[in-house]
């Protein structure tokens, strides 16, 4: 079965510094990898994806993640952090259809500084 | 272009009653999930549907909670006999027939507060 940790629960970073949210996934296959974003009180808002390809993948508002097969690691990355970036995120391993459509890592709340 | 909606977004009820929430997917989608989230942690799979057909579901879903989607469009999300630790944010995501990534289109989920 597929799975999803994110090491940090909470992360406070200073506007305009640069930004890593670490994931790892166990997953027998090839995965298919999300980052979500979670603003407070919230549904979850689609990030970016990795399907194949490249393994640097481009999201919105500026965020991008680099899959490595090699550490099992989808970390998510953003040059420079705006506050309206403080939200929870979080990485998600996909395996098709029903239960194992998405697999959630328990997430990572960030927080701005001014 | 509408997207998944939910509703009430919020519901407070009382230990023991009974609540229903509601989800409307993506027009085109035929496929159907509900999952929950509780504070701190990331959403767990509850039960999915294709079409009408509930086609899986998880332990965390027990007999107080039957979810239904009678005509294969909104589905409903029953629980009966509310207890404190059905807490939790409630959300509703959809698919299309030919997703085979997992990718999924969430709403803005429902939240749930017993008392």
């Amino acid at each position: 079965a597929q799975s999803v940790t994110q090491p940090d629960i909470h992360i406070t970073v200073s506007e305009g510094a640069s930004l890593e949210l670490r994931c790892n996934y166990s997953y027998g296959a090839t995965p298919y990898l999300f980052w979500y974003v979670q603003s407070p009180g919230q549904g979850l808002q689609l990030l970016l994806k990795y399907f194949s390809g490249d393994t640097l993948v481009q999201g919105i508002k500026g965020f991008e993640a680099e899959f490595k097969r090699s550490q099992s690691s989808f970390n998510l990355r953003k040059p420079s952090v705006h506050w309206s970036d403080a939200a929870e995120y979080f990485c998600a391993v996909g395996a098709g259809t029903g239960r194992r459509a998405l697999t959630f890592g328990s997430g990572t709340r960030l927080q701005v500084q001014p | 272009d509408t997207g998944v909606s939910q509703d009430p977004r919020h519901k407070i009820t009382k230990r023991g009653q009974n609540v229903t929430f509601r989800c409307d997917p993506i027009s085109e989608h035929n496929r159907l999930y509900w999952y929950r989230q509780t504070l701190g942690q990331g959403p767990e799979f509850l039960t999915y549907f294709q079409n009408e057909a509930q086609l899986e579901k998880s332990r965390l879903l027990s007999d107080r909670f039957s979810a239904e989607r009678p005509k294969g469009s909104f589905s409903t999300l029953e629980i009966q006999r509310t207890e404190q630790g059905d807490s939790a944010m409630y959300l509703c995501a959809s698919s299309p027939r030919d997703e085979k990534t997992g990718e999924l289109f969430f709403g803005e989920g429902s939240r749930l507060t017993v008392l």
